[in-house]
């Protein structure tokens, strides 16, 4: 089976902190992609990545960044925290079509 | 102009009916087309992958239709356990484009 880890299920952080999400796959997958899930907006892109070191903008990258240093991690990093970042993180992998969720990442800033 | 559009709802249907589920999206040259269940706070996770021919699973059908930009999903003989929120996803080249979902209910 596939496995996507997210390094935790649920965070708090302070307005102005740097925050740093982090990801692994364990399939060896080309492809890894970071969302956030917002009630009524649905699943929106931040980053994603097809290769080590290689990333692209999604639809909503401000205020944030990501690093891929190794093929199956996948770093989110908020550079300041803000309140309206506060939402739910998901990781995703793909091979070819079908994605692999990670468990998500709660986060609230205070 | 969403990518991909669905009726929200909530759909609140009782066991054992048939509820349909559409979607449509924007990108004419989208290729690959999927429907995901999550649940709860849970994350997504993959429930079909949908072709131009219409494909089945046990009580889930779905189908696409190319020429009008549009997916669909059929569940027949709803149990409780179907309850969740459907999310329609698109693929276009590396990226995926998901609908805000479908949220089910199924009533004893």
């Amino acid at each position: 089976d596939v496995k996507v880890t997210q390094s935790s299920r649920y965070l708090v952080k302070r307005t102005g902190e740097k925050v740093f999400l982090e990801c692994v796959q364990d399939m060896d997958h080309e492809n890894m992609f970071w969302y956030r899930q917002d009630p009524g907006l649905g699943l929106r892109l931040i980053y994603f990545s097809y290769d080590v070191k290689m990333k692209e903008k999604g639809d909503i990258p401000e205020g944030y960044s990501v690093s891929r240093e190794k093929k199956e991690r996948f770093s989110l990093i908020l550079e300041s925290a803000s309140t309206n970042q506060t939402s739910m993180y998901l990781c995703a992998s793909s091979f070819f079509d079908e994605q692999f969720f990670g468990p998500g990442t709660r986060l609230t800033v205070l | 102009r969403k990518e991909v559009e669905q009726d929200p709802g909530p759909f609140n249907v009782p066991e054992g009916a048939t509820v349909a589920f559409n979607c449509t999206y924007s990108n004419s040259a989208s290729q690959s087309f999927f429907w995901y269940r999550q649940d709860g706070r849970k994350e997504p996770k993959l429930l079909m992958s949908v072709y131009s021919s219409g494909n089945e699973d046990g009580r889930f059908t779905a189908q696409l239709n190319r020429a009008s930009q549009y997916i669909s999903l059929l569940i027949r003989d709803s149990k409780l356990s179907d309850s969740a929120t459907y999310l329609c996803v698109v693929n276009a080249g590396n990226q995926f484009y998901f609908g805000t979902g479908t949220s089910l209910t199924v009533i004893p």
